[in-house]
């Protein structure tokens, strides 16, 4: 079956550390993989996307990579800010019909200044 | 700017008493989803609407239906709701899936919270 595995939180960092949160994937078939965010009381943002092995997605300096070997799309920031605390879930999307959405159970990560 | 509108925000409703929430898309986009989130958990996808037609998921109660009028508009009926159900209502937009291999992002709103008194 297809289904995400992301590292558990909560996640707590202090202001301009280094990030990772792990996410790994089992699916049939050659998903797009995503990373979304929720800030509190609002509604999942598209946070960045690759749609191939070995594709960068990268955005307001997060990156992931596309790892085929590895089954990962492991979410990085190299320093990050009090607003980056949030829920980030990471997704894969499967064409079953239409475009289908598998989450990982969400990381909460909260960066203290 | 195009976006997913959700209304209300926030609604409070009677235990039984049914109860619509809405969401619509200026994005033009051809399918429409809605999702359930329970607090700590990650969104659940009651159905989805791809142009007029209506895909059930298999784990959804019959309590939960949805109308789609036209392009971008998009209902959740709620008909008799339940304690269980308090929870955040996600509605998501996304293009068919160019290429085959669902890779086109879905655009959420903020959602609506409700609550069963």
């Amino acid at each position: 079956g297809n289904s995400v595995t992301q590292m558990e939180g909560p996640v707590t960092l202090s202001e301009e550390a280094f990030l990772t949160i792990n996410c790994t994937y089992t699916a049939t078939g050659y998903p797009s993989l995503f990373w979304y965010v929720q800030y509190p009381g609002e509604g999942l943002q598209l946070l960045l996307k690759a749609t191939k092995a070995d594709d960068k997605g990268s955005n307001k300096g997060f990156e992931a990579t596309y790892r085929k070997e590895t089954t990962s799309f492991h979410l990085e920031k190299g320093s990050v800010q009090v607003s980056d605390s949030a829920v980030y879930f990471c997704a894969l999307g499967l064409l079953q019909g239409a475009q289908k959405l598998v989450f990982g159970q969400g990381t909460r990560l909260t960066i203290n200044p | 700017d195009a976006m997913v509108i959700q209304n209300p925000r926030y609604q409070v409703t009677q235990f039984g008493k049914p109860v619509t929430l809405s969401c619509s898309q200026t994005l033009n986009h051809n399918v429409m989803y809605w999702y359930q989130q329970k607090s700590s958990q990650a969104p659940k996808l009651l159905f989805h609407y791809y142009d007029k037609d209506f895909n059930n998921e298999a784990d959804t109660p019959d309590n939960f239906q949805s109308r789609r009028p036209n392009t971008s508009f998009c209902f959740l009926d709620i008909r008799s709701p339940g304690l269980g159900d308090a929870a955040m209502y996600l509605c998501a937009t996304s293009r068919d899936g160019a290429g085959g291999r669902g890779n086109q992002p879905q655009h959420f709103g903020d959602g609506t919270r409700l609550s069963i008194l």
